[in-house]
């Protein structure tokens, strides 16, 4: 089974401190992708990337920034943390080509509250 | 740009009804669609996808969903639900037409509420 695994289930950090949200995955997947989830807001994308050390932004890009140094890793860091940015966190992967074809696989996600 | 629009927020059926989810999508042709689930605390997990071909699609779980061009819908359905299908339900799409990384889009989730 592929899996993505994100490294905190829930993390609680304080306003204007520097956050690393970390997810890996282990079925060599191209592709990975940030999403948050807000109630009513449904899911929303603020990166992605397709290669290592690629990134492209997505809807919500503002206050993040993103690293991937290694393929089967995709960092999310919140550069100062603000409590608009409490939120659920999901990251997932899927394989190059037509990535629709697959459909992603996501980790559990990690719940991030700003104090 | 495409769009997802899943017009009930909350649904709640008795165990053993039918059950539809709605899903309108915006697009100038036909998308990738998809339907994920996401159980409390927990990722998404996929249901069923659809890329081209039959318009019925069937899925994990006894699910199924049906495309419909002239509709712009890809509506979710099951037969008889089960208390363990209470979770939330979104609808996704995807461009066909974007290549590699395709990002998908998602709606804001139907959260499905069953009754004994």
């Amino acid at each position: 089974d592929v899996k993505v695994t994100q490294s905190s289930r829930y993390l609680v950090k304080r306003t204007g401190e520097k956050v690393f949200l970390e997810c890996v995955q282990d079925m060599d997947h191209e592709n990975m992708f940030w999403y948050r989830q807000d109630p009513g807001l449904g899911l929303r994308l603020i990166y992605f990337s397709y290669d290592v050390k690629m990134k492209e932004k997505g809807d919500i890009p503002e206050g993040y920034s993103v690293s991937r140094e290694k393929k089967e890793r995709f960092s999310l860091i919140l550069e100062s943390a603000s409590t608009n940015q409490t939120s659920m966190y999901l990251c997932a992967s899927s394989p190059n080509g037509r990535a629709g074809n697959y459909g992603y696989t996501f980790g559990s996600g990690t719940r991030l509250t700003v104090v | 740009a495409q769009s997802v629009t899943q017009p009930d927020i909350h649904i709640t059926v008795s165990e053993g009804a039918s059950l539809e989810l709605r899903c309108n999508y915006s697009y100038g042709a036909t998308p990738y669609l998809f339907w994920y689930v996401q159980s409390p605390g927990q990722g998404l997990q996929l249901l069923l996808k659809y890329f081209s071909g039959d318009t019925l699609v069937q899925g994990i779980k006894g699910f199924e969903a049906e495309f419909k061009r002239s509709q712009s819908s890809f509506n979710l359905r099951k037969p008889s639900v089960h208390w363990s299908d209470a979770a939330e339900y979104f609808c996704a799409v995807g461009d066909p037409n974007t290549g590699t990384a395709s990002k998908l889009t998602f709606g804001t989730g139907t959260r499905l509420q069953v009754t004994l």
